[in-house]
């Protein structure tokens, strides 16, 4: 069964609006949530968050966790053409002395002139 | 900024044929991955590596599949009789330290593999 997962999996918008893209998890023996951006090739790192309610900022992008949901959410504003793009969320968790990185199905967002 | 470098970027081959991927992480990171996106799913972990031998696998790295450091610089992926199913994009990831959380892995841009 999933582990990680996304809502919405895709999402159209007109440049300028506000997005916020959905994640939860469940799994044990959590250390860390991150986000990724991925346009045509590799997954580019944007935010990891470990701690509860401490909101992560780059420009226009914005990420925070809660761990008692839990769940994490990532917002753009203003969005730009740019940002189209397929947004990942993964969990760094601990699966017996290892730890493995477990992705979401993405959110494909797309953003329109 | 240091990067993950895959080689080659797109691999076409022929059912039942031997593949080897090649990565170079990051110089000073320790810590290694391989993962694959089939087109159109979501990125799926296939092993990881440390010092030198396998800390996890999944389910999809079952013995057609093998990894190896041979140097100080690459880690490949190897898949020895590859099936139709094996087509996928292949992400190579490193991370500086294994157990540290602040420390976030950084990928290669993938190589696609094609099975004819």
């Amino acid at each position: 069964e999933d582990k990680v997962v996304q809502s919405p999996l895709s999402l159209v918008v007109h440049e300028g609006d506000t997005v916020t893209l959905n994640c939860s998890y469940e799994v044990t023996n959590f250390r860390s949530l991150l986000w990724y951006k991925q346009e045509k090739k590799a997954p580019t790192f944007l935010f990891m968050l470990t701690s509860s309610g401490i909101e992560k900022k780059s420009g226009r992008l914005s990420s925070i966790l809660d761990k008692k949901e839990p769940f994490s959410i990532l917002n753009i504003t203003a969005t730009q053409t740019g940002d189209s793009a397929i947004y990942l969320c993964a969990v760094f968790y601990s699966g017996g002395s290892n730890y493995k990185l477990t992705f979401g199905k993405g959110t494909l967002l797309t953003v329109n002139p | 900024e240091p990067e993950v470098t895959q080689t080659p970027s797109h691999q076409v081959t022929q059912m039942g044929q031997e593949v080897i991927l090649r990565c170079v992480p990051i110089s000073n990171h320790l810590y290694f991955y391989w993962y694959r996106q089939i087109l159109g799913q979501k990125v799926e972990f296939l092993v990881s590596f440390y010092n030198n031998e396998i800390s996890e696998k999944s389910e999809i790295f079952d013995d057609q599949f093998s990894v190896e450091r041979p140097d100080g610089s690459n880690f490949t992926l190897k898949i020895r009789s590859t099936k139709l199913e094996d087509s996928a994009m292949y992400f190579c990831a490193s991370r500086r330290t294994p157990n540290v959380s602040n420390q976030p892995q950084h990928f290669g841009d993938g190589t696609r593999l094609s099975i004819l």
